[in-house]
Protein backbone atom coordinates (compact mmCIF):
# COMPACT_ATOMS: atom_id res chain seq x y z
CA UNK A 1 0.00 0.00 0.00
CA UNK A 2 1.38 3.67 -0.86
CA UNK A 3 2.58 5.14 2.40
CA UNK A 4 -0.45 7.48 2.78
CA UNK A 5 -1.75 8.61 6.02
CA UNK A 6 -4.96 10.53 6.42
CA UNK A 7 -6.29 12.59 10.08
CA UNK A 8 -8.48 12.61 11.17
CA UNK A 9 -10.08 9.53 10.03
CA UNK A 10 -13.69 10.29 11.53
CA UNK A 11 -15.28 13.55 12.74
CA UNK A 12 -18.51 15.54 13.57
CA UNK A 13 -18.44 19.34 14.27
CA UNK A 14 -20.59 21.41 13.71
CA UNK A 15 -21.70 24.35 11.65
CA UNK A 16 -19.52 27.42 11.51
CA UNK A 17 -16.81 25.30 12.98
CA UNK A 18 -12.86 25.42 11.54
CA UNK A 19 -12.22 22.00 10.37
CA UNK A 20 -8.39 20.95 9.43
CA UNK A 21 -7.92 17.60 7.28
CA UNK A 22 -4.20 16.54 6.68
CA UNK A 23 -2.82 13.73 4.34
CA UNK A 24 0.87 12.88 5.06
CA UNK A 25 3.07 10.87 2.93
CA UNK A 26 6.21 8.96 3.36
CA UNK A 27 6.72 8.34 -0.64
CA UNK A 28 8.13 11.76 -1.44
CA UNK A 29 6.22 12.39 -4.12
CA UNK A 30 6.03 16.13 -6.25
CA UNK A 31 1.93 15.56 -6.31
CA UNK A 32 -0.57 15.53 -3.40
CA UNK A 33 -4.24 16.05 -4.15
CA UNK A 34 -7.63 16.65 -1.79
CA UNK A 35 -10.75 14.91 -3.37
CA UNK A 36 -14.62 14.98 -2.15
CA UNK A 37 -16.80 12.08 -2.82
CA UNK A 38 -20.24 12.06 -2.65
CA UNK A 39 -23.34 9.50 -3.63
CA UNK A 40 -24.21 9.63 -7.38
CA UNK A 41 -20.84 11.92 -8.15
CA UNK A 42 -17.42 10.32 -9.10
CA UNK A 43 -14.41 11.97 -7.11
CA UNK A 44 -13.96 15.36 -7.65
CA UNK A 45 -11.17 17.62 -7.03
CA UNK A 46 -10.66 19.96 -4.24
CA UNK A 47 -7.04 21.61 -4.74
CA UNK A 48 -3.69 19.80 -5.45
CA UNK A 49 -0.35 20.40 -5.23
CA UNK A 50 2.94 20.00 -7.52
CA UNK A 51 5.34 21.22 -4.76
CA UNK A 52 5.93 22.87 -1.38
CA UNK A 53 4.21 26.01 -1.03
CA UNK A 54 2.73 25.46 -4.81
CA UNK A 55 -0.64 24.82 -4.59
CA UNK A 56 -3.91 25.25 -7.48
CA UNK A 57 -7.49 24.56 -7.28
CA UNK A 58 -9.35 22.37 -8.33
CA UNK A 59 -13.17 21.41 -9.91
CA UNK A 60 -15.07 22.05 -6.28
CA UNK A 61 -12.69 24.84 -4.36
CA UNK A 62 -14.99 27.19 -2.61
CA UNK A 63 -15.23 26.96 0.74
CA UNK A 64 -11.52 25.41 0.92
CA UNK A 65 -7.85 26.38 1.40
CA UNK A 66 -4.82 24.24 1.33
CA UNK A 67 -1.62 24.45 2.01
CA UNK A 68 1.76 22.88 2.05
CA UNK A 69 4.59 23.74 3.82
CA UNK A 70 6.50 20.32 3.60
CA UNK A 71 6.79 18.06 0.96
CA UNK A 72 5.10 15.15 2.92
CA UNK A 73 2.11 16.78 4.65
CA UNK A 74 -0.75 18.71 2.58
CA UNK A 75 -3.28 20.30 4.87
CA UNK A 76 -6.95 21.01 3.61
CA UNK A 77 -8.66 23.55 5.76
CA UNK A 78 -12.91 24.17 6.24
CA UNK A 79 -12.48 27.83 7.13
CA UNK A 80 -16.18 27.72 8.69
CA UNK A 81 -17.77 24.39 8.08
CA UNK A 82 -21.01 24.33 6.25
CA UNK A 83 -23.28 21.19 6.02
CA UNK A 84 -22.90 21.01 2.24
CA UNK A 85 -19.25 19.81 2.65
CA UNK A 86 -20.71 16.94 4.72
CA UNK A 87 -18.82 14.07 2.69
CA UNK A 88 -15.65 11.61 2.49
CA UNK A 89 -12.41 13.02 1.96
CA UNK A 90 -9.60 11.31 0.38
CA UNK A 91 -5.80 12.30 -0.41
CA UNK A 92 -3.89 10.76 -3.35
CA UNK A 93 -0.33 11.10 -4.25
CA UNK A 94 1.28 10.87 -7.29
CA UNK A 95 5.24 11.01 -8.24
CA UNK A 96 4.72 13.50 -11.33
CA UNK A 97 2.09 15.17 -12.67
CA UNK A 98 2.56 12.97 -16.41
CA UNK A 99 -0.01 11.55 -18.17
CA UNK A 100 0.77 8.22 -17.37
CA UNK A 101 1.35 8.86 -13.88
CA UNK A 102 -1.96 7.04 -11.79
CA UNK A 103 -2.71 8.70 -8.46
CA UNK A 104 -2.90 6.59 -5.45
CA UNK A 105 -5.01 6.94 -2.82
CA UNK A 106 -5.43 7.69 1.43
CA UNK A 107 -7.79 5.49 3.44
CA UNK A 108 -10.36 8.95 3.64
CA UNK A 109 -11.67 10.60 6.14
CA UNK A 110 -15.36 10.83 6.83
CA UNK A 111 -16.64 14.21 7.65
CA UNK A 112 -20.12 15.23 9.05
CA UNK A 113 -21.23 18.54 9.60
CA UNK A 114 -24.14 18.97 12.03
CA UNK B 1 -23.30 16.41 -18.91
CA UNK B 2 -20.71 14.68 -17.12
CA UNK B 3 -17.31 14.74 -18.11
CA UNK B 4 -16.90 11.06 -17.42
CA UNK B 5 -20.52 8.68 -17.63
CA UNK B 6 -20.91 5.81 -16.21
CA UNK B 7 -23.80 3.26 -16.14
CA UNK B 8 -24.21 3.19 -12.40
CA UNK B 9 -25.71 -0.59 -12.13
CA UNK B 10 -25.92 -2.70 -9.99
CA UNK B 11 -24.43 -5.13 -12.67
CA UNK B 12 -25.79 -8.65 -10.36
CA UNK B 13 -23.59 -11.59 -11.56
CA UNK B 14 -23.21 -15.58 -10.80
CA UNK B 15 -19.51 -16.74 -9.70
CA UNK B 16 -18.27 -17.68 -12.91
CA UNK B 17 -19.45 -15.10 -15.57
CA UNK B 18 -18.30 -12.41 -17.82
CA UNK B 19 -19.35 -8.90 -17.57
CA UNK B 20 -18.82 -5.70 -19.07
CA UNK B 21 -18.68 -2.21 -18.38
CA UNK B 22 -19.00 0.41 -20.70
CA UNK B 23 -17.39 4.11 -19.53
CA UNK B 24 -17.69 7.56 -21.84
CA UNK B 25 -15.70 10.74 -21.58
CA UNK B 26 -16.50 14.17 -23.06
CA UNK B 27 -13.08 15.81 -23.49
CA UNK B 28 -11.28 14.59 -27.42
CA UNK B 29 -8.19 15.42 -25.13
CA UNK B 30 -7.95 13.43 -22.89
CA UNK B 31 -4.87 11.67 -22.50
CA UNK B 32 -4.52 8.74 -20.07
CA UNK B 33 -7.29 6.35 -18.89
CA UNK B 34 -7.39 3.93 -15.66
CA UNK B 35 -9.70 1.51 -13.94
CA UNK B 36 -9.80 1.73 -10.52
CA UNK B 37 -11.86 -0.78 -7.81
CA UNK B 38 -13.33 0.54 -5.15
CA UNK B 39 -14.56 -1.62 -2.26
CA UNK B 40 -17.36 -0.29 0.28
CA UNK B 41 -16.47 2.33 2.81
CA UNK B 42 -12.73 1.93 1.29
CA UNK B 43 -10.29 4.15 -0.89
CA UNK B 44 -9.56 3.74 -4.71
CA UNK B 45 -7.12 1.57 -5.85
CA UNK B 46 -5.41 1.14 -8.98
CA UNK B 47 -6.68 -1.86 -10.97
CA UNK B 48 -5.49 -0.93 -14.58
CA UNK B 49 -4.11 1.64 -16.85
CA UNK B 50 -5.89 1.46 -20.15
CA UNK B 51 -3.70 2.10 -23.47
CA UNK B 52 -4.94 2.59 -27.23
CA UNK B 53 -3.85 -1.33 -27.84
CA UNK B 54 -6.12 -2.95 -25.12
CA UNK B 55 -4.69 -4.51 -22.77
CA UNK B 56 -5.45 -7.73 -20.25
CA UNK B 57 -4.34 -8.37 -17.13
CA UNK B 58 -5.20 -12.12 -15.73
CA UNK B 59 -9.27 -12.13 -16.12
CA UNK B 60 -9.36 -8.37 -16.60
CA UNK B 61 -9.12 -6.60 -20.31
CA UNK B 62 -9.68 -3.64 -21.11
CA UNK B 63 -10.30 -1.65 -23.97
CA UNK B 64 -9.80 1.94 -25.61
CA UNK B 65 -11.80 3.55 -28.16
CA UNK B 66 -10.92 6.87 -28.85
CA UNK B 67 -13.31 7.97 -32.10
CA UNK B 68 -15.80 7.05 -30.31
CA UNK B 69 -14.37 8.65 -26.63
CA UNK B 70 -15.35 4.67 -24.80
CA UNK B 71 -13.48 2.73 -22.65
CA UNK B 72 -14.58 -0.77 -21.57
CA UNK B 73 -13.67 -3.48 -19.06
CA UNK B 74 -14.09 -6.65 -19.33
CA UNK B 75 -14.43 -9.34 -16.45
CA UNK B 76 -14.46 -12.78 -17.11
CA UNK B 77 -14.73 -15.94 -14.48
CA UNK B 78 -16.40 -13.33 -11.72
CA UNK B 79 -15.42 -14.06 -8.11
CA UNK B 80 -17.08 -13.34 -5.23
CA UNK B 81 -14.14 -10.95 -4.34
CA UNK B 82 -14.43 -9.49 -7.59
CA UNK B 83 -17.70 -7.68 -5.90
CA UNK B 84 -17.06 -3.56 -5.95
CA UNK B 85 -17.53 -0.83 -7.41
CA UNK B 86 -15.34 0.43 -10.82
CA UNK B 87 -14.23 3.30 -11.46
CA UNK B 88 -13.77 5.17 -14.77
CA UNK B 89 -10.95 7.64 -14.92
CA UNK B 90 -10.00 9.90 -17.01
CA UNK B 91 -6.87 12.20 -17.43
CA UNK B 92 -7.83 15.42 -19.54
CA UNK B 93 -4.54 17.64 -20.46
CA UNK B 94 -3.56 19.33 -16.92
CA UNK B 95 -3.11 17.72 -13.78
CA UNK B 96 -6.46 16.73 -12.82
CA UNK B 97 -7.82 13.59 -12.95
CA UNK B 98 -12.06 12.76 -14.16
CA UNK B 99 -13.82 10.40 -11.77
CA UNK B 100 -16.92 7.87 -13.27
CA UNK B 101 -19.23 7.90 -10.58
CA UNK B 102 -18.51 4.49 -10.64
CA UNK B 103 -20.78 1.14 -11.37
CA UNK B 104 -21.04 -1.45 -8.94
CA UNK B 105 -20.90 -4.92 -9.48
CA UNK B 106 -22.03 -7.97 -7.24
CA UNK B 107 -21.33 -11.33 -7.83
CA UNK B 108 -22.99 -14.31 -6.44
CA UNK B 109 -22.34 -17.75 -5.54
Amino acid sequence: DAGITQSPRHKVTETGTPVTLRCHQTENHRYMYWYRQDPGHGLRLIHYSYGVKDTDKGEVSDGYSVSRSKTEDFLLTLESATSSQTSVYFCAISQTGTRDQPQHFGDGTRLSIL
Amino acid sequence: RKEVEQDPGPFNVPEGATVAFNCTYSNSASQSFFWYRQDCRKEPKLLMSVYSSGNEDGRFTAQLNRASQYISLLIRDSKLSDSATYLCVVKPPGNDMRFGAGTRLTVKP
